[in-house]
């Protein structure tokens, strides 16, 4: 079985562009959290999404969107790129959103930006 | 607020000997408790969860953790370190409102042959 994909494995942006990163989660999973994980720091909270809804927000400024499609894929978007977004950007899929549910973590891209 | 603090940034064991990740919670809730383990340039695995049910949880790779609500922690544990265990460790705590995880900072433990 397919865990979670993330697309893609790495990139490098310049200041002030915009990025988009993808996610599949595992089939049948329909919640899909983003999370921001800057080098030597533990990953924190961007979004949450449950049937293509917002469910959560992380304290991250507006340049931060995300949204959820129908088959229950996502995509973060990242404006106005700053040097201090890079980080290793990780995808977390789960049933749905419970507090004892585990979340499955994708490999992660990692963004820099010049 | 859920926070958890994980008390020592780095650990060095040697091979075969116990190894011990210390974390310890804050919580207004009966928390849902997790540690998840990061190899380099790798993703997050689940390593074991607490929901409520029993203390001592049994997890993947020989490892366990005991939640102890009168000293609200939750350590980890492993009787004979592995070469392969070299890796971050996070304890995670799960926000009850939101459902978000609440990252540790993360113990890297480093295996000694």
């Amino acid at each position: 079985d397919a865990g979670v994909t993330q697309s893609p494995t790495h990139l490098i942006k310049t200041r002030g562009q915009h990025v988009t990163l993808r996610c599949s989660p595992i089939s049948g999973h329909k919640s899909v959290s983003w999370y921001q994980q800057v080098l030597g720091q533990g990953p924190q909270f961007i979004f949450q999404y449950y049937e293509k809804e917002e469910r959560g927000r992380g304290n991250f400024p507006d340049r931060f969107s995300a949204r959820q499609f129908p088959n229950y894929s996502s995509e973060l978007n990242v404006n106005a790129l700053l040097l201090g977004d890079s980080a290793l950007y990780l995808c977390a899929s789960s049933l749905v959103p419970a507090e004892q549910t585990e979340a499955f973590f994708g490999q992660g891209t990692r963004l820099t930006v010049v | 607020a859920q926070s958890v603090t994980q008390l020592d940034s780095h650990v060095s064991v040697s091979e075969g000997t116990p190894v011990l990740l210390r974390c310890n919670y804050s919580s207004s809730y009966s928390p849902s408790l997790f540690w998840y383990v990061q190899h380099p340039n790798k993703g997050l695995q689940l390593l074991l969860k607490y929901t409520s049910a029993a203390t001592l949880v049994k997890g993947i790779n020989g490892f366990e953790a005991e939640f102890k609500k009168s000293e609200t922690s939750f350590h980890l544990t492993k009787p004979s370190a592995h070469m392969s265990d070299a890796a971050e460790y996070f304890c995670v705590v799960s926000d009850p409102g939101t459902y978000k995880y609440i990252f540790g900072t993360g113990t890297r433990l480093k295996v000694l042959a």
